[in-house]
């Protein structure tokens, strides 16, 4: 079957770094997704890697190696507003999103 | 400024009724799709639909029908066919169909029943 795993909570202090890490199984593969989510809202895209390696976009930073069927996004400098769920979903052979359950990431003081 | 509407933010839904879930876009879209999000699980697809007038069942389509008779709406109706319909429900939409254009997500309408 298709699945997609990440930690269901992690907690950060503010100022810090967190790697949010995601390993997936999918019937093929054409490229893996990062949504941030605050809670009662609406996704918003984050970033997309399709090819290996580091893409990085201001304190957010996304990573994947496809021979290892893992993804991480990077967050750094946290800020308070970075409290959110992160949720990693990887594209199949038929175009597909899997979605993982998503990481709740709580930011304290 | 473009974007997706959802509406109602919250409803309630007795028990046999069928209720009606409204998502418009001004974003000039091709691709709309709607979602359920339970607690502790990742987003399940219900329909999908690429162009006007033409949609697919997703994974968890029983129960549910939809409509995209203009490109800007694609509604949802929860039918009494659907017994757990708890759950907060998502509408996006891409520019096409091909997938690996980020989707675009409305803020959401919580169902829960009476």
């Amino acid at each position: 079957g298709q699945n997609i795993d990440q930690p269901t909570e992690m907690t950060a202090t503010e100022g810090a770094i967190v790697q949010i890490n995601c390993t997936y199984q999918t019937s093929g593969f054409n490229g893996l997704f990062w949504y941030q989510q605050h809670a009662g809202e609406a996704p918003t895209f984050l970033s997309y890697n399709v090819l290996d390696g580091l893409e990085e976009k201001g304190r957010f930073s996304s990573f994947l190696s496809r021979s290892k069927g893992y993804s991480y996004l990077l967050l750094k400098e946290l800020q308070m507003k970075d409290s959110a769920s992160y949720l990693c979903a990887a594209l199949d052979s038929n175009y597909q999103l899997i979605w993982g359950a998503g990481t709740k990431l709580i930011i304290k003081p | 400024d473009g974007g997706i509407t959802q509406s109602p933010k919250y409803l309630f839904r007795k028990e046999g009724q069928n209720v009606t879930l409204s998502c418009e876009q001004n974003l000039n879209h091709d691709a709309m799709y709607w979602y359920r999000q339970d607690p502790g699980q990742g987003l399940r697809l219900i329909y999908y639909s690429q162009i006007v007038n033409d949609f697919q069942k997703g994974d968890i389509a029983e129960g549910y029908s939809v409509s995209r008779e203009k490109k800007e709406s694609f509604p949802l109706t929860v039918t009494s066919a659907q017994k757990n319909p708890t759950a907060f429900y998502l509408c996006a939409s891409s520019i096409d169909g091909d997938n690996n254009q980020p989707q675009h997500f409305g803020d959401g309408t919580r169902l829960s029943i009476l």
